[in-house]
């Protein structure tokens, strides 16, 4: 079956420009998770939807971060008024639920910030 | 706070030689482990896990144990091959919430 899958894989934004990374994950799946990969470094979590609801957003480095699940399934991370330190690689997983811990990843989406 | 420590890369070895990526962790509670791969222009994919001490994940030939008295996670394999060359991330989840704290990744090269 599908895995997840992210969309822009690519993303080029002028500092100050908004931008919207969308995650669609693996059907039925109740959980979805953002984390944000700079260059040489591991993942770091941003946020946590168990379907809508989003539980954690405490790795949201600013304001200018939100994310969104409206209906339980899709996901949106928007980014206001990008800034250089913004550039990175936009992980999103989804697991099954909260708590069988196997999360599936999708590929990514590399937001360079000019 | 949570966090990873793994060793730096990248590890560079010649066809069959024995690999050892260290890891070792910090946790307020009991977590869980896993060593994750990400092969060059693919996601990241769950390579094998451990839930409890003493606990050995093992999947392709890899074995990590989870070992609570030296609070690591050694990721090991006997005999590498050249599609082996991706980059390994340790991570942790803490038991009941599924938010993984990684490492920063160590890249392993495998050459013929």
């Amino acid at each position: 079956g599908a895995g997840v899958s992210q969309s822009p894989r690519y993303k080029v934004a002028k500092r100050g420009q908004d931008v919207a990374l969308r995650c669609d994950p693996i059907s039925g799946h109740v959980s979805l998770f953002w984390y944000q990969q700079a260059l040489g470094q591991g993942p770091e979590f941003l946020t946590y939807f168990q379907n809508e609801a989003q539980l954690d957003k405490s790795g949201l480095p600013s304001d200018r971060f939100f994310a969104e699940r409206p209906e339980g399934s899709v996901s949106t991370l928007k980014i206001q008024r990008t800034q250089q330190e913004d550039s990175a690689v936009y992980l999103c997983a989804s697991s099954l639920d909260g708590e069988s811990y196997e999360q599936y990843f999708g590929p990514g989406t590399r937001l360079t910030v000019t | 706070g949570n966090s990873v420590t793994q060793m730096e890369g990248p590890v560079t070895l010649s066809e069959e030689a024995f690999l050892t990526i260290n890891c070792t962790y910090t946790a307020t509670g009991y977590p869980s482990l896993f060593w994750y791969v990400q092969y060059p222009g693919e996601g990241l994919q769950l390579l094998l896990k451990a839930t409890k001490a003493d606990d050995k994940g093992s999947n392709k030939g890899f074995e990590a144990t989870y070992r609570k008295e030296t609070t690591s996670f050694h990721l090991e394999k006997g005999s590498v091959q050249v599609s082996d060359s991706a980059v390994y991330f340790c991570a942790l989840s803490d038991l009941g919430y599924s938010t993984l704290t990684f490492g920063k990744g160590t890249m392993l090269l495998v050459s013929p």
